[in-house]
């Protein structure tokens, strides 16, 4: 399959909850989600990837799971600094990048 | 430092052309597969073309096929897009953007360079 379902699309909590967003394809049984954020104006950045490994710099708060289909990235203790829009992506049959549909997260 | 440089967006009239450049520096550029990912208006990540680290290999998304051509030159550690039969819906930021084989990662994106298609 070549697509990604990310959920949610829109996402409010509040400061020091923690957040869950979900990524599921039939190619995420073969290969670990990476993720990414965006803030707006900038491009994506790289936070997560394999088998929960984070970028240099990036906080422990950041994780990223995976079970069978759906691939998970959970922020523990939202900040405010973490008000982005977050992208999850595998890769299709032809080993091309693929990209969920991304979530708006907001930080109340 | 890994960097990636994107340039060459402008203002284009429908059926125009254009073409994109990244600069690369900071890594061995031949060693990577290389994306040009575009992100439309309010829109998420779309993976618009890739291609192989000698460039034999091409992909693209269906909607370009036959109007986008991505090359690159390694002597010059730069990635190409060239656009023709630009549509308004061609209307996006495009960025170039690493490759690493045996990963789902695009780790290094270039800043974005802003390609707008209207009359």
């Amino acid at each position: 399959s070549s697509e990604l379902s990310q959920d949610p699309a829109v996402l409010s909590v509040a400061l020091g909850q923690t957040v869950r967003i979900t990524c599921q394809g039939d190619s995420l049984s073969n290969y670990f989600a990476s993720w990414y954020q965006q803030r707006p104006g900038q491009a994506p950045v790289l936070i997560v990837h394999g088998k929960n490994i984070r970028s240099s710099g990036v906080p422990d708060r950041f994780s990223g799971s995976s079970s069978g289909t759906t691939a998970s990235l959970t922020i523990t203790g939202a900040r405010a600094e973490d008000e982005a829009d977050y992208y999850c992506n595998s890769r299709d049959s032809t080993y091309q990048v693929i990209f969920g549909g991304g979530t708006k997260l907001t930080v109340l | 430092e890994v960097r990636l440089v994107d340039s060459g967006g402008a203002l284009v009239k429908p059926g125009g052309s254009l073409r994109l450049s990244c600069e690369a520096s900071g890594f061995i550029f031949e060693s990577y597969p290389m994306n040009w990912v575009r992100q439309a208006p309010g829109k998420g990540l779309e993976r618009v073309a890739s291609i192989n680290t000698r460039g034999a290999y091409t992909y693209y998304l269906d909607s370009v096929k036959g109007r986008f051509t991505i090359s690159r030159d390694n002597g010059k550690n730069s990635l190409y897009l060239q656009m023709t039969s630009l549509r308004v819906d061609d209307t996006a930021v495009y960025y170039c953007a690493r490759d690493v084989v045996g990963s789902t990662m695009v780790d290094y994106w270039g800043q974005g360079t802003l390609v707008t298609v209207s009359s």
